[in-house]
């Protein structure tokens, strides 16, 4: 399978603690993307990568949550300190950035207690 | 800044009839369109995108979607639906000069044999 491919699939924590989520996008895309989904809601864009540099991050996002992609291919997403708010689905999706569609992963769905 | 809105959370539509999901954005320049769609348990996936060139475009399974510049909506289309057709539909928009792209909520499609 070539697609975009999360690890892991479900999480469960308790609050306060850290998780960290793995993505492997498709290998010929430059550009990664996380989003967050929550039920009844569309993907909320948290930050993108254009190869391993990190271009933007959603003003919503606070310290707690920080993304590498260090040598420009898969790319972790970590949660410090994790609170029940932060229970959603978490998206990684690849791309070739302009024009050009996301291609998404089947999601990380984290649960906080 | 730039934001999507899909008015209907629901779309119910017998088998055979036509379907419109309807879709409108706002963007401080150009707009790139896209549809996704979300089966249940599924990862989103592309269904067809606007970048340029001929306002009425086609995507992947008979579904098609008309730009209107003027209305600043990109409605997404289907002649006959199909049972199958039944899913969450996701807009998209993203400014020419932006990297990220902005997600509407969603609606739901409901195909009736």
């Amino acid at each position: 399978d070539t697609g975009v491919s999360q690890d892991p699939r479900h999480k469960i924590t308790k609050r306060g603690q850290n998780v960290t989520f793995r993505c492997d996008p498709i290998s010929e895309h430059n550009r990664l993307y996380w989003y967050r989904q929550t039920l009844g809601q569309g993907p909320e864009f948290l930050t993108y990568f254009q190869n391993e540099a990190q271009l933007e991050k959603s003003r919503l996002l606070s310290d707690r949550f920080s993304a590498e992609r260090p040598k420009g291919s898969f790319s972790t997403l970590e949660i410090q300190r994790t609170e029940q708010g932060d229970s959603a689905m978490y998206l990684c999706a690849s791309g070739r950035g302009d024009g050009n569609e996301q291609f998404f992963g089947p999601g990380t769905r984290l649960t906080v207690l | 800044a730039q934001s999507v809105a899909q008015p209907e959370d629901q779309v119910n539509v017998a088998e055979g009839n036509p379907l419109t999901v309807k879709c409108t954005y706002s963007v401080s320049g150009n707009p790139y369109l896209f549809w996704y769609v979300q089966y249940p348990n599924r990862g989103l996936q592309f269904l067809l995108k606007y970048i340029t060139g001929d306002n009425l475009v086609k995507g992947s399974y008979g579904f098609e979607a008309e730009f209107n510049k003027s209305q600043t909506s990109f409605h997404l289309k289907k002649p006959s639906a199909l049972v199958s057709d039944s899913a969450l539909y996701f807009c998209a928009v993203r400014d020419t000069n932006a990297g990220k792209s902005t997600f509407g909520d969603g609606t739901t499609l409901t195909v009736k044999p």
